[in-house]
């Protein structure tokens, strides 16, 4: 089946440490987004790349990293300098442009104690 | 800049009932406007979506939205709700590669 996969669904983390989150797609998608989602917010886009070896910062970037070595993988890294990194994290892909359905993960809840 | 505008926080209806969540977008020109639903702890899944032609548009588990230009709206319906409808509902725009997403309506459903 194609489809979005994120791992782990729950991660647990001291604060002051980096924690990568993983996304992985088979879906042949070159477009890769991460969001971030609290309660009452909706979701906020952290980052989003349309090719391999490029990717723009979103709305609420600092304190977050992401690289896209490969079409289908689309890591996000929470660093220390991200002051509450506490949240439920979604990764999506989609064809690319602005009227393509985007396509979403389980998620991932990150708690930092 | 592109916005959305979910006016409602959370709705409850009883089951069986009609439903209707309320959407208003601010956007330039045409916009690509979407609702998404997610359940409790999962992803976001489409449930239907409008960038041209008819503005009403026909969607998954018997939902339908209507786009309305001179109101700025995107409202979603469903004529008679089931107790599996209890979830999360957001709308969003596409602008630029990315998508805009409303804070979101949350849906109980009472017996």
């Amino acid at each position: 089946d194609g489809g979005i996969t994120q791992s782990p669904k729950y991660l647990f983390r001291k604060e002051g440490q980096n924690v990568t989150l993983s996304c992985e797609q088979n879906l042949n998608h070159d477009a890769m987004y991460w969001y971030r989602q609290d309660p009452g917010q909706g979701l906020r886009l952290i980052y989003y790349s349309q090719i391999v070896n490029d990717f723009q910062k979103g709305d609420i970037a600092e304190g977050y990293s992401v690289s896209r070595e490969k079409k289908e993988s689309f890591p996000l890294t929470v660093t220390s300098a991200q002051k509450n990194p506490t949240a439920f994290y979604l990764c999506a892909s989609s064809l690319g442009s602005s009227a393509d359905t985007q396509y979403f993960g389980p998620g991932t809840r990150l708690t930092v104690l | 800049a592109q916005s959305v505008t979910q006016p409602d926080i959370h709705i409850t209806v009883s089951e069986g009932a009609s439903l209707e969540l309320r959407c208003n977008y601010s956007y330039g020109a045409t916009p690509y406007l979407f609702w998404y639903v997610q359940s409790p702890g999962q992803g976001l899944q489409l449930l239907l979506k409008y960038f041209s032609g008819d503005t009403l548009v026909q969607g998954i588990k018997g939902f339908e939205a209507e786009f309305k230009r001179s109101q700025s709206s995107f409202n979603l319906r469903k004529p008679s709700v089931h107790w599996s409808d209890a979830a999360e509902y957001f709308c969003a725009v596409g602008n630029d590669y990315k998508l805009s997403f409303g804070a979101g309506t949350t849906v109980t459903v009472r017996a």
